[in-house]
């Protein structure tokens, strides 16, 4: 079973347009994580969100956790063709880092 | 990428057969997970280790089985591969253990399943 789902499925946009991408989950969580996965390589991290906590910021990348709606968004300000990737959103519900993966959102960047 | 090989990059191999997979880890990292990635899935926890000799199940453990003997090798077995095993199978470590903590992964083994 899936905990987060991210919505939507797929995105296409034009280099310097905002990104913005969401996640629901199901149940009580510790922490919501963000990862980014290129081609034929493997999943990187990207942001981490406690459930203590409302926004992130690294870089160009923006999270907020809404515990009361248990979403969360990921904004990518400013892309680039190079943020073109899968975007998951995972959480972790109990201690031990097990953490539950979305089926992820594809972003293309257009140049 | 935190020191992971995963080994093989890719692998056809028959119905019926055993598969072994391996992680290899440089750093001494005490968290370890399997994963298996499909499309509309996600990613789905397979097995884990938070030690040599202590593993756990997964999400989608059924007909899989991990050893850990050594704290940087991890390995994932197939005891007689079917067709719906075939994935990309994807090992990470947690760089700081426990809880709160992102994973690294590797680039993943291509399983072919025929």
């Amino acid at each position: 079973s899936q905990q987060g789902e991210e919505d939507p499925q797929a995105l296409s946009i034009q280099e310097g347009e905002n990104a913005t991408m969401n996640c629901s989950y199901k149940t009580s969580i510790n922490n919501l994580q963000w990862y980014r996965q290129n081609s034929g390589r493997g999943l990187v991290h990207l942001i981490l969100i406690r459930s203590n906590e409302r926004e992130k910021h690294s870089g160009r990348l923006r999270v907020t956790l809404d515990t009361s709606k248990k979403s969360s968004s990921l904004l990518i300000t400013a892309s680039r063709a190079a943020d073109t990737a899968s975007y998951f959103c995972a959480t972790e519900m109990e201690y031990g880092n097990k953490l539950v993966f979305g089926a992820g959102t594809i972003l293309r960047v257009k140049s | 990428d935190a020191g992971i090989t995963q080994s093989p990059r890719h692998k056809v191999t028959e119905t019926g057969t055993p598969v072994t997979l391996r992680c290899h880890q440089t750093e001494n990292h005490r968290y370890m997970y399997w994963y298996r990635q499909d499309p509309g899935h996600g990613l789905r926890l397979i097995h884990y280790s938070y030690g040599v000799k202590d593993t756990d199940k997964g999400e989608v453990s059924d007909g899989y089985s991990v050893s850990r003997s050594k704290t940087e090798d991890f390995l994932l077995t197939l005891e007689s591969a079917t067709s719906s095993q075939t994935s990309v199978y994807f090992c990470a470590i947690s760089v700081k253990g426990g809880s709160n903590s992102p994973l690294h992964f590797g680039n993943g083994t291509r399983l072919t399943v025929t």
